[in-house]
């Protein structure tokens, strides 16, 4: 089967980093995505990997490990703003197919 | 450049009525998709089109779910009847494969189901 696991919870303090990890088992991997989504909004695009290693945006990064069906987003100098459901995807075939997670709800505390 | 458009935001009606959402995506992207999403879950995909043509709904309950996107642009969901379990927030997304982009999903705001 195809299956993402992502933790269900996460809190943070407000300036400080944080780590939210994704391990995926899918038939395929042609790329993994990043969506931030407030409460009652819709999903936003943060990331993209699709070759092994760091990529870096402001205060976001995300990393992947292909061989270890792994990838993390980091959050740096972390702001009230923060606070969302950070949903790790994976796209499967060439065709876009997607695999989502059930998302980490990050708290972020003052 | 205007976003994905979905309507209505929200909807209440009653099990075995019939409801229908709307979606109107990015200009020019060919790919678009519908989502169902429970709280505190991720999106479950529903369709995919490229173009007019539906090249992925092995996810949609056929008996009582329907879709259509004519000419390629617009689309619409359709639930008759609509039951107890279907409440959740359906989600319209659309991308394009244009070089240079990373084909990710824009998605609407959503349209929220209730059914009572």
């Amino acid at each position: 089967g195809q299956n993402i696991d992502q933790p269900t919870e996460m809190t943070a303090t407000e300036g400080a980093i944080v780590q939210i990890n994704c391990t995926y088992q899918t038939s395929g991997f042609n790329g993994l995505f990043w969506y931030q989504q407030h409460a009652g909004e819709a999903p936003t695009f943060l990331s993209y990997n699709v070759l092994d290693g760091l990529e870096e945006k402001g205060r976001f990064s995300s990393f992947l490990s292909r061989s270890k069906g792994y990838s993390y987003l980091l959050l740096k100098e972390l702001q009230m703003k923060d606070s969302a459901s950070y949903l790790c995807a994976v796209n499967t075939d060439s065709n876009y197919q997607l695999i989502w997670g059930a998302g980490t709800k990050l708290i972020i505390k003052p | 450049e205007a976003g994905v458009v979905q309507s209505p935001r929200y909807k209440i009606i009653e099990k075995k009525q019939p409801v229908a959402f709307w979606c109107n995506p990015i200009s020019g992207h060919n790919t678009l998709y519908w989502y169902r999403q429970n709280l505190g879950q991720g999106p479950e995909l529903l369709i995919r089109y490229e173009n007019e043509e539906a090249v992925d709904d092995s996810q949609l309950p056929k008996d009582r779910f329907s879709a259509e996107r004519l000419k390629g642009v617009d689309s619409t969901l359709k639930i008759q009847p609509a039951e107890l379990g279907d409440s959740a927030v359906y989600l319209c997304a659309s991308s394009t494969r244009r070089e240079g982009s990373e084909a990710e999903a824009f998605f609407g705001q959503g349209t929220r189901l209730t059914v009572v």
